[in-house]
């Protein structure tokens, strides 16, 4: 079966700019995520979504990033405006989401943000 | 609030050798652990998880880990290592619904295996 897609999977913007992602997650997959991995750290989650419904966005910094899913099937993950802390590698996963605690989450190869 | 602490940033070792990679857990509540591994420019992968029962786990590629609960420990090991075992390890808890999380993962800072010829 066809992986988690991200794209595009390399961006470098100017801070105060603005940037948006973009995940399709495996077909059929409920639950999705978005997580933020800075370097040298473990990935932290941003925002859990589970269908088109926000589970989790406690640790989102809703003053300048935004998800949505629409149709509870593909997400973009938005920041705007950029800073220069935002610099990390985005990753997306899904989950089958009937199991949320125990469930696999498959995770896509990352978009690597890089603010100048 | 729950934590994770993986002891060893980089962990060099010949090609054949065996490997441990250490990974401490902080929480009040029982939890799911989770280890996952990353190859370079690439997604993460699970390599095995424990969610309850025989506390050894055995995952893919030979590795296995042990759930100690008396230490809050989850151990990566592998008998014998291959070049292709280069790769960030990345150990997991997920707290059994405490504090309201929907089974979200929380992450270590990850280990950096390096398998040398």
């Amino acid at each position: 079966e066809a992986g988690v897609a991200q794209s595009p999977r390399y961006k470098i913007i100017e801070k105060r700019q603005s940037v948006a992602f973009w995940c399709n997650p495996i077909s059929g997959h409920a639950t999705l995520y978005w997580y933020q991995q800075i370097l040298g750290q473990g990935p932290k989650l941003l925002i859990q979504f589970q269908n088109n419904g926000v589970v989790d966005d406690s640790q989102l910094p809703k003053d300048r990033f935004s998800a949505e899913r629409l149709k509870g099937v593909d997400s973009t993950l938005k920041i705007q405006p950029a800073k220069l802390e935002d610099s990390a590698v985005y990753l997306c996963a899904s989950s089958p989401g009937s199991l949320l605690y125990t469930d696999t989450q498959y995770f896509g190869p990352g978009t690597r943000l890089t603010v100048l | 609030a729950q934590s994770v602490t993986q002891l060893d940033s980089q962990v060099p070792v010949f090609e054949e050798a065996p490997v441990e990679l250490r990974c401490n857990y902080s929480s009040s509540v029982s939890v799911y652990l989770f280890w996952y591994v990353q190859y370079p420019n690439q997604g993460l992968q699970l390599l095995l998880k424990y969610l309850s029962g025989s506390t050894l786990v055995k995952g893919i590629n030979g590795f296995e880990a042990e759930f100690n609960k008396s230490q809050t420990s989850f151990h990566l090991r592998k008998p014998s290592v291959h070049i292709s075992d280069t790769a960030e390890y990345f150990c997991a808890v997920n707290p059994r619904g405490y504090g309201g999380s929907q089974g979200n993962l929380i992450f270590g800072k990850g280990t950096k295996l390096s398998v040398k010829p």
